[in-house]
């Protein structure tokens, strides 16, 4: 079974633009969940998406988005880039079976470097 | 925060187990217990969860304590292609979906 892959790996972009990333899932997996990996604050957690809809959302401002499509696949957007939003993006998807065992497999991750 | 606490590096000779703490002492009771790996600038890496019984897969064992305030993730026989850093992450109880909330996490050296 494929894992999830996130398009594309590498992005480099110019402050004020604005970027999408994307993740397709593992085959038959319902959530996504996005996290920003920064040498400064680590990993942290974006959003999760789960049948279309955002379920849970990290402390991040509003220049952060995200949305999920029907068959699962999810695209993260930041507008108005800024050069503190250099960093690591990364993708996760689980089966949600409700239950708290419920475990996440990451994608490769998409290195955006803002200049 | 990160409910977890992990000293922050550790050194492991090439071929011997890597014993690898964690600190969750305010866990609940039904939150488990995850353990995942980074390999440099790639996407973690699952490696095995428990709730309360120790639990083995094909990478690795993870030893609760009976009072599930702490654990130890074993690497059996760790290789140079087990360095990373290695998290260890409680599921938050209450949080609906899926949310993982990572500390600093361990780097483990496996040196030759």
């Amino acid at each position: 079974k494929a894992g999830v892959t996130q398009t594309p790996r590498y992005l480099i972009k110019t402050r004020g633009q604005q970027v999408t990333l994307s993740c397709s899932p593992i085959s038959g997996h319902r959530s996504v969940s996005w996290y920003q990996q920064t040498p400064g604050q680590g990993l942290q957690f974006l959003f999760e998406y789960f049948s279309e809809t955002q379920r849970n959302k990290g402390n991040f401002p509003g220049r952060f988005s995200g949305r999920q499509f029907s068959n699962s696949r999810s695209e993260m957007n930041v507008s108005t880039l800024e050069l503190g939003d250099s960093a690591l993006y990364l993708c996760a998807s689980s089966y949600n079976s409700g239950s708290r065992a419920d475990t996440q497999y990451f994608g490769p991750g998409t290195r955006l470097t803002v200049l | 925060d990160a409910k977890t606490t992990q000293p922050p590096s550790m050194d492991c000779a090439e071929g011997r187990a890597a014993n690898l703490p964690c600190n969750h002492s305010t866990i609940s009771g039904n939150e488990y217990v995850y353990w995942y790996r980074q390999i440099h600038s790639q996407g973690p890496q699952y490696i095995i969860h428990g709730l309360k019984n120790n639990e083995t897969n094909e990478m690795a064992s993870l030893i609760i304590t009976e009072d599930r305030k702490s654990s130890t993730l074993i690497l059996p026989h760790a290789t140079l292609r087990d360095t990373a850093v290695y998290y260890c992450i409680v599921r938050v109880a209450g949080e609906y979906g899926n949310k993982l909330v990572f500390g600093a996490g361990t780097i483990l050296r496996v040196k030759s």
